[in-house]
């Protein structure tokens, strides 16, 4: 069975805080490992990762992918209260599906 | 404005009645996907549609059935609703990249509760 599952479930730092967010998968045809965050709507695009030990970033997020272990991390450096959100890892098969974490809620206190 | 709506944000309905979920997208991204949100389960593929008249089953199927007669829509109907279809359902669209699917961009949702 295709799954992928996200650690911590939740998550409450300080601001300034680095945090470290993790999703590991078991998906047949492993096509792509995406990232969101939701806030109180729609899930919004952060990343894409399809090779292994590529880092992406953007500004103060950062992500990583090890296909070999079957897992990723989202990294977030100097949390900031607007970083308090529902933190979504996806994996996409090579047949088009996306199969979705339960999240990590990460709350930023001031 | 571009981008993908759905429609109603809110709906509550009755068990047994059948109800329509819609969805448009302006940017003429070929897949379309419906998912639903649920406390303890994340967000789940009910079916996604890669082209127009294309539809696949994903995850949680039974209950529900969509359509897709043209490329900007994808309803998502509940032909006899239940108590277990209360949810939240998302609407996502993304395009087909030449090296496979790129990121889907979500709609904000349709909160349904059926009582």
């Amino acid at each position: 069975e295709d799954k992928v599952v996200q650690s911590p479930l939740s998550l409450v730092v300080h601001e300034g805080d680095t945090v470290t967010l993790n999703c590991s998968y078991e998906v047949t045809n492993f096509r792509s490992l995406l990232w969101y965050k939701q806030e109180k709507k729609a899930p919004t695009f952060l990343f894409m990762l399809t090779s292994s030990g590529i880092e992406k970033k953007s500004g103060r997020l950062s992500s990583i992918l090890d296909k070999k272990e079957l897992f990723s991390i989202l990294n977030i450096t100097a949390t900031q209260t607007g970083d308090s959100a529902v933190y979504l890892c996806a994996v996409g098969n090579t047949g088009n599906q996306f199969y979705f974490g339960t999240g990590t809620s990460l709350t930023v206190i001031p | 404005d571009a981008g993908i709506t759905q429609s109603p944000r809110y709906k509550i309905t009755e068990t047994g009645r059948q109800v329509t979920l819609m969805c448009h997208q302006t940017w003429s991204h070929s897949y379309m996907f419906w998912y639903r949100q649920d406390l303890g389960h994340g967000l789940r593929l009910i079916y996604y549609s890669a082209a127009a008249d294309i539809t696949d089953k994903g995850e949680v199927p039974d209950g529900y059935v969509v359509s897709r007669s043209k490329t900007e829509n994808f309803p998502l109907t509940l032909e006899s609703a239940t108590r277990s279809q209360t949810s939240v359902y998302f609407c996502a669209s993304s395009e087909a990249g030449r090296t496979g699917q790129e990121p889907q961009h979500f709609g904000d949702g349709t909160r349904l509760s059926i009582l």
